[in-house]
């Protein structure tokens, strides 16, 4: 089932600017992942966040994650038009599975 | 590394055939395979974890005399969808665990049913 929600499910911005992306989930997990897809692609892992750990980094991309509030974000500085895909929150949970988010398509604009 | 196929990656069959979905893992041995599918627009839902040499497990609401899995080898899983129906039509991904619980996605799979 799904459990993560994606907010916002859109968002346009011109290049260079920064994307903001948060994901919601409800039970507790092992950790938490990021995903890019680009249109009719498969996913491309980016990030993962374990349930101990509050904030991650990875090259232009950093994630924070609060367990209080079963809440993470990612973040994407000094957009490239090259980022234009839809990005997916998937949370990890005691049996191993994935469940992913709604999702959030990026469209970055030259 | 840790590359994972599909194959094919687009099909399209007529209404009541059947289509086979491979997925392979390349440069890694995969104890745990995990099918998934994905509607236009929408987030990758589980339909089923295929473990080699065993039964597969089905989600909830996914029938499993529908979509066939087999999971014969360390590095093959195989999706069969049974008399496809348009409704059937989507995307079709799997993913492939190194055994360290970490997925590998593959390419995806469209299938279009007519």
């Amino acid at each position: 089932s799904q459990q993560g929600e994606e907010d916002p499910q859109a968002l346009s911005i011109q290049e260079g600017e920064n994307a903001t992306m948060n994901c919601s989930y409800k039970t507790s997990i092992n950790n938490l992942q990021w995903y890019r897809q680009n249109s009719g692609r498969g996913l491309v892992h980016l990030i993962l966040i374990r349930s101990n750990e509050r904030e991650k980094h990875s090259g232009r991309l950093r994630v924070t994650l609060d367990t209080s509030k079963k809440s993470s974000s990612l973040l994407i500085t000094a957009s490239r038009a090259a980022d234009t895909a839809s990005y997916f929150c998937a949370t990890e949970t005691n049996d191993y599975k994935l469940s992913f988010g709604a999702g959030t398509t990026v469209t970055v604009r030259a | 590394g840790a590359v994972v196929s599909q194959h094919p990656s687009r099909v399209i069959c007529k209404s009541g055939t059947s289509v086979k979905i491979e997925c392979r893992s390349l440069d890694f041995q995969a104890t745990t395979m995990f099918w998934y599918r994905q509607f236009p627009k929408q987030s990758l839902m589980l339909m089923a974890t295929s473990n080699e040499g065993s039964k597969a497990t089905y989600e909830q609401g996914v029938e499993k005399d529908k979509f066939l899995i087999n999971h014969a080898s360390l590095t093959l899983s195989t999706l069969t969808v049974t008399s496809a129906h348009p409704e059937d039509s989507s995307f079709y991904i799997c993913s492939a665990d190194t055994g360290a619980r970490e997925q590998y996605f593959g390419p995806g799979t469209r299938l279009t049913v007519t």
